[in-house]
């Protein structure tokens, strides 16, 4: 299944700001402001934390933003703090034939 | 509060089929789509499909294509995802969520724009 490019990891120290990629192609991420992004802590279910590239659902801290240039898509976190130590991963809709939605592999962030 | 609620973990042999519950509560069933998307161990999260919960219209992965049926029973309030044919390579934990995007008139919007609310998860062993 075709899929988004994210790095394994990430880390940053408290109060920094740390930008999150994931890499897709002209079938998805570079064609459609469909982009989504969600946070999953082990065993829990995602949450969703960005939709439509850059848009922030009710109750989701500032501190998340979401841009895209191309095919790349970027979650970043400002002001990190401890408790945003977790698993975040990107998704898209994607015009490739079977498919209407593809993940990235998630990108574990590290608050050192 | 709205809130989706799957049904117990599955421990199944291969061949066999496995039907998974997502109860719903706090909202219109048929004002949302309902997403599946399952997860296998340390692997990225993959779509399934989706159910129209109005009109009960489907749309499939290709890769489930005629192993998987999504229905829903409007009283009950819950959707349902049949797996059959099952396989090892099918050991994961499945996901129902909703469709952030409100319906209008029954209708479906032709993006994906995200997955606002979502179930516990069930986790589906396949093993002999």
């Amino acid at each position: 299944q075709s899929a988004l490019t994210q790095p394994a990891s990430v880390s940053g120290s408290p109060g920094q700001s740390i930008t999150i990629s994931c890499i897709g192609t002209s079938s998805d991420i570079g064609s459609y402001n469909h982009v989504s992004w969600y946070q999953q802590d082990p065993g829990n279910a995602p949450k969703l934390i960005i939709s439509d590239v850059s848009d922030r659902p009710s109750g989701v801290s500032s501190r998340f933003s979401g841009s895209k240039s191309g095919n790349t898509a970027s979650l970043t976190i400002s002001g990190l703090r401890a408790e945003d130590e977790s698993h975040y991963f990107c998704s898209s809709y994607t015009s490739r034939s079977g498919l209407e939605v593809v993940f990235g592999g998630g990108t574990k962030l590290t608050v050192l | 509060q709205v809130q989706l609620v799957q049904s117990g973990a599955e421990v199944k042999k291969p061949g066999a089929s496995v039907k998974v519950a997502c109860e719903t509560s706090g909202y219109s069933l048929s004002s949302y789509a309902i997403y599946w998307v399952r997860q296998a161990p340390g692997q990225r999260l993959e779509w399934m499909g989706w159910l129209n919960a109005d009109s009960g219209n489907t749309r499939y992965s290709q890769k489930f294509q005629g192993r998987v049926t999504f229905s829903r029973d409007t009283s009950a309030k819950t959707v349902y995802m049949d797996l059959s044919s099952l396989r090892s390579e099918d050991t994961a934990v499945y996901f129902c969520a909703r469709d952030r995007r409100i319906m209008i008139s029954g209708v479906k919007s032709d993006y994906y724009y995200g997955l606002d609310v979502w179930g516990q998860g069930t986790s589906v062993t396949v093993s002999s």
